[in-house]
Order: structure tokens, then C-alpha cells, then sequence
């Protein structure tokens, strides 16, 4: 069975500041990894996702991960905070599963200081 | 572009009665979702359907149940309302249900059983 681990439930990073938000991950299968925010009072939209080929994924505004068969991990980075980045983040994976279900982590929120 | 809406945005409930949750999207995709978020165990897959005409179980079906007579709608319902039931609920879609396909979130239905 597949499941995923998101490290720290709340991060706080100054505007400015580097984000690192950690999701680790487990699964029999090659896995699919993917990233959504969820902004206040919004369903999840997607940030970046992990299929196969390059294992540095790129997404929307300015966020990244890479894909680390080794240590089983595929953490989100933003080299710089912005106000926006405000939100609750989930890592995902899938592909391990009678129905390819996507397992979801609990979500980490991230307060960005201004 | 719609995408996806549900309906209704939040409702109070008393315990006992019968609530269905509306969700339509239009993007002709053919795989939907029905999850539930609450604080600390993320999103919870409680019933999915692979094309219109089926559905199936996801981790957290009990006291709930879904049908999918077309491709655009994917009504849930609440035969009798408990309090475990309060949750905020989120539909979702995806072309198909493959696990790499990103899923496509509505913005929610909150949910107070009393």
C-alpha cells in the first residue's frame, strides 16, 4: 500500500526566505508525486507533478521538486517567499492501487511572515 | 470555464436527516471523486466513479453514497446525517482515472451535522 509522510504541519518562513516543505513517500510500485495548494476557502489546484523522465519537476509560481528514488522523497522548494505563497500544501501520490487511487498526505501550511 | 461546482456551499444539518451534495463539472472528463477534509488527517477518497454508469468505494464509504447517471453529475448523499459526518467536502475530476492524470478540484461544501 502506498502512503505519504508530510514532515512539520505548520511552516513558517519570512517573505524573502527560502521555502523547503518535506513529503516522503511510500510505494511498491514506481510512484506518480504531485503537489497542490489549497488557498482559503478553495478547493486543491495543481502545483507540479512527478510521472517519469527528469526527476526535477518545475510548476507554477516559481515552486519545485525533485524526485529522490533513494530517499524515497520529493520535497517542494521556492528559492524566494512571497505573501502569496500563503496556503496549505499537500503532497500526493498514486499509482499503487486497485483503482490508481491518489493517497494524499495531511497537508502542511505554510505562514509566510512578512 | 466552470470547471467544476458544487452546491450547496455550506450547510447546518440536523442529525437524522437525508443531504445530498451536488457536483457538476464541464470539462467531459470521465473519472470523478468525492473527498472529505478534517483537520489533521487530510483528504479522505470516500467514493469515485471511472466513467458515468459506475462507481466504487473509496477509503471512507460508509453512510455515504454516490451515482453517476451522466458524465457531467456526481451527486453524494447523507441517507441519515451524524455528526461524524461534519467535514468539508471537495468533488473532483480527472480525464481519466489513470494515476497520472492531475485531478481538478470544485471549491467545496462545508458541512455542520448537529
Amino acid at each position: 500500500a502506498q502512503s505519504v509522510t508530510q514532515l512539520g504541519s505548520h511552516v513558517s518562513v519570512s517573505e524573502g526566505a527560502l521555502v523547503l516543505l518535506r513529503c516522503n513517500y511510500s510505494s511498491s510500485v514506481p510512484p506518480y508525486l504531485f503537489w497542490y495548494v489549497q488557498y482559503p476557502n478553495q478547493g486543491l489546484q495543481l502545483l507540479l507533478k512527478y510521472t517519469t523522465g527528469a526527476t526535477l519537476v518545475k510548476g507554477i509560481n516559481g515552486f519545485e521538486a525533485e524526485f529522490k528514488k533513494s530517499e524515497t522523497s520529493f520535497h517542494l522548494t521556492k528559492p524566494s517567499a512571497h505573501m502569496s505563497d500563503a496556503a496549505e500544501y499537500f503532497c500526493a501520490v498514486s499509482g499503487d492501487g486497485g483503482y490508481q487511487k491518489v493517497t494524499f498526505g495531511i497537508g502542511t501550511k505554510l505562514q509566510v511572515i512578512p | 470555464i466552470a470547471g467544476i461546482t458544487q452546491a450547496p456551499t455550506s450547510q447546518i444539518l440536523a442529525a437524522g436527516r437525508r443531504m445530498t451534495l451536488r457536483c457538476t463539472q464541464d470539462m467531459r472528463h470521465n473519472a470523478m471523486y468525492w473527498y472529505r477534509q478534517d483537520l489533521g488527517l487530510g483528504l479522505r477518497l470516500i467514493h469515485y466513479s471511472n466513467t458515468a454508469g459506475t462507481t466504487g468505494k473509496g477509503e471512507v464509504p460508509d453512510g455515504y453514497s454516490v451515482s453517476r447517471a451522466n458524465t457531467d453529475d456526481f451527486p453524494l448523499t447523507l441517507a441519515s446525517a451524524v455528526p461524524s459526518q461534519t467535514s468539508v467536502y471537495f468533488c473532483a475530476s480527472s480525464d481519466s482515472i489513470g494515476g497520472t492524470d492531475t485531478q481538478y478540484f470544485g471549491p467545496g461544501t462545508r458541512l455542520t451535522v448537529l
